[in-house]
């Protein structure tokens, strides 16, 4: 099956900086890379997502790259600020019959005011 | 309604009780999703139906755990004789399928068992 490594696993920055978190996958069937942020109590909520048939994507100051031949996606957050600081998931989902996604172990990003 | 709706948010059992978790979808999300967070670690699927059918139960860890969407909305994961290693939060998720296109999903804010 699918596995998602996810490096680092916390990060810190200073306010305005940018933060970039990493992801790689195992499975080459896998079409759909979504993103997810998570606070504290609450579940995870989609910031944005990328299919493989798209290089880059970008929303405000949140992108996101994607490079099948090294099958790696990565998350860039720019002109960080403090309301970004959460947890942060990658994950991957194959094409075929099975919908569920394959999660990375998350990134603890913290925005230094 | 406008999110995901999950129940309880909070559940303490005692090892060995049988608890019920309760997942109402957005309205008209065809797909539905649990998934098992430990503490510090992504979530882990655990089943999938699309409307009634339970199409996928191969992340259930053992048979004492049941899922079911008899109507095609609300889904209730069950678990019998709970251990300690099933504390947990619990996710539930809904997606609109539209053809052969990926859509991302909505999570709840999910239910934390912790069984003492």
């Amino acid at each position: 099956g699918e596995n998602v490594e996810q490096h680092p696993s916390t990060l810190s920055v200073q306010e305005g900086d940018s933060a970039v978190i990493k992801c790689t996958y195992s499975d080459s069937a896998s079409n759909y890379f979504p993103w997810y942020k998570q606070e504290l109590g609450k579940g995870p909520q989609l910031i944005i997502d990328i299919r493989s048939n798209v290089g880059e994507k970008k929303d405000q100051r949140i992108a996101v790259t994607l490079n099948k031949t090294a099958k790696h996606f990565s998350l860039h957050i720019t002109e960080t600020q403090p309301e970004d600081s959460a947890v942060y998931f990658c994950a991957a989902r194959a094409s075929g019959s099975a919908r569920q996604l394959t999660f990375g172990s998350g990134t603890q990003l913290t925005v230094l005011p | 309604g406008a999110g995901v709706s999950q129940s309880p948010r909070y559940k303490v059992a005692k090892r060995g009780q049988d608890v019920a978790l309760r997942c109402d979808p957005i309205s008209g999300h065809v797909s539905l999703f649990w998934y098992q967070q430990a503490l510090g670690q992504g979530p882990e699927f655990l089943t999938y139906f699309q409307n009634e059918a339970q199409l996928d139960k191969s992340g259930l860890p053992s048979d004492r755990f049941f899922a079911e969407r008899p109507e095609g909305s609300v889904s209730t994961l069950k678990i019998q004789r709970t251990q300690q290693e099933d504390s947990a939060v619990y996710l539930c998720a809904s997606s609109l399928i539209r053809g052969r296109g990926n859509y991302g999903y909505t999570f709840g804010s999910g239910t934390r068992l912790t069984v003492v």
